[in-house]
């Protein structure tokens, strides 16, 4: 399965803006970059997705490294229900399905 | 975005009876289920994959046996957790693909926790 590496936690102030890096070095040409984020007790919430160029949507952009072994999600401005583990996701078309095989997160902390 | 639904939201049981999870797609067709399930502080772990009307395939180290999947329609799910242990007690998360939701965004559903005393 393809491997993500990210920060196991990150903090950030409320209004301020937050960049969530993933390395992602043995990605192939044909993944797609995934970014979903879990609040405590619920089901994964889509947040963005790409393939090679930059996305934006009103949740949150997506900067993507033009070798694309990384990538960053950027939340503009935090706010306090930003607050969530944060997977970042290479979605890869295996045993006939394109599955999201989740790993660690980040555990992201927003102060007021 | 495409509205999802679990059932029962939580469960208690006994050791050795079995508990039965619903999943709905309320406002789409779900052509394929995944099913995940996540221990406390842990990420989720795919279990299974089924498509409407067949087999479901199961990741390496899930028990088929123990966990039976119904894909009967393309709008329910059902995982039932047969003679369920305390080891068994987790959060399973449902999440349907398929027609109306688009093929890049999958949804997940609410999750169900389960606790096996």
């Amino acid at each position: 399965d393809a491997k993500t590496t990210q920060p196991n936690s990150m903090e950030s102030n409320e209004e301020e803006p937050v960049h969530l890096p993933c390395n992602h070095s043995t990605i192939s040409g044909t993944d797609y970059i995934h970014w979903y984020r879990q609040l405590p007790s619920q089901g994964p919430e889509y947040v963005i997705h790409g393939l090679t160029s930059n996305v934006n949507n009103r949740m949150a952009s997506l900067a993507i490294a033009e070798d694309r072994k990384s990538s960053t999600l950027i939340l503009h401005r935090a706010t306090l229900r930003d607050a969530a583990v944060y997977y970042c996701i290479l979605r890869r078309f295996s045993g006939g399905y394109n599955k999201l095989i989740f790993g660690a997160g980040t555990r992201l902390a927003v102060h007021p | 975005g495409a509205v999802v639904s679990q059932h029962p939201s939580w469960v208690i049981c006994k050791s050795g009876t079995s508990v039965k999870i619903e999943c709905r797609s309320l406002d789409f067709q779900a052509t394929t289920m995944f099913w995940y399930r996540q221990f406390p502080k842990q990420s989720l772990m795919l279990m299974a994959t089924s498509n409407e009307g067949s087999k479901a395939t199961y990741e390496q180290g899930v028990e088929k046996d123990k966990f039976l999947i119904n894909h009967a329609s393309l709008t329910l799910s059902t995982l039932t957790v047969t003679s369920a242990h305390p080891e068994d007690s987790s959060f399973y998360i449902c999440s349907p693909l398929g027609r109306g939701s688009g093929p890049d965004t999958q949804y997940f559903g609410p999750g169900t926790r389960l606790t096996v005393l």
